[in-house]
């Protein structure tokens, strides 16, 4: 079963605009990850923030997590249309190894 | 350094046969994990190799099976498919040293028929 819930499941924005998409957890977590996929390709790595971090950033990437309320926020700024893709938290939990255990995904589209 | 890399990427089977994919890690990663996608069931962690030992398993049956060899490359076997073994599958690879981040490759899209 998976651990992460992500909202919305769907968002469409227009370029420039910014998209923010959301994760919630029910466990004890080491690190949580995002991970962006076009077209049911592979996974791209985009931010790994562990769970004494409060805020990373990575270019035009924010990520937020609050351990007290079990969730974590990917922000884009400034989308553009190559930003079109799936994205994914994925939840590395105490105690689990190195297992992944995965959100359900935001479809992201940037529309020109 | 050259990404992951999984062959064959696509493959097309019919029930009751068995099927082996097959994953190369980055150069000196020692972990590779993998996982499966379905639309219905989104991605689930299969297992994870690390020097040539299971490290960790998913919650699939016995058979699904995989293997790490010397140099790091694993391979994934499943036999008597099923349709809904239909997906993509992903290897990730890792240094397997800690709990960092994992580099996924393109993926073998899997039909059974």
């Amino acid at each position: 079963s998976q651990q992460g819930e992500e909202d919305p499941q769907a968002l469409s924005i227009q370029e420039g605009e910014n998209a923010t998409m959301n994760c919630s957890y029910k466990t004890s977590i080491n690190n949580l990850q995002w991970y962006r996929q076009n077209s049911g390709r592979g996974l791209v790595h985009l931010i790994l923030i562990r769970s004494n971090e409060r805020e990373k950033h990575s270019g035009r990437l924010r990520v937020t997590l609050d351990t007290s309320k079990k969730s974590s926020s990917l922000l884009i700024t400034a989308s553009r249309a190559a930003d079109t893709a799936s994205y994914f938290c994925a939840l590395i939990l105490t105690g689990g190894g190195n297992k992944l255990t995965f959100g359900t995904g935001t479809q992201l589209k940037v529309e020109l | 350094k050259a990404g992951v890399t999984q062959t064959p990427r696509y493959l097309i089977k019919t029930r009751g046969q068995q099927v082996t994919l097959s994953c190369s890690p980055i150069s000196g990663h020692r972990s590779v994990s993998w996982y499966q996608q379905t639309p219905g069931q989104g991605l689930q962690f299969l297992f994870e190799y690390f020097s040539e030992t299971q490290r960790n398993k998913g919650n699939f049956p016995g058979r699904f099976s995989g293997r790490q060899f010397s140099n790091s490359r694993s391979e994934m076997n499943v036999s008597t498919l099923e349709l809904g073994d239909s997906a993509l599958y992903l290897c990730a690879s890792s240094s397997g040293q800690g709990l960092d981040e994992q580099f996924f490759g393109p993926g073998t899209r899997l039909t059974v028929l």
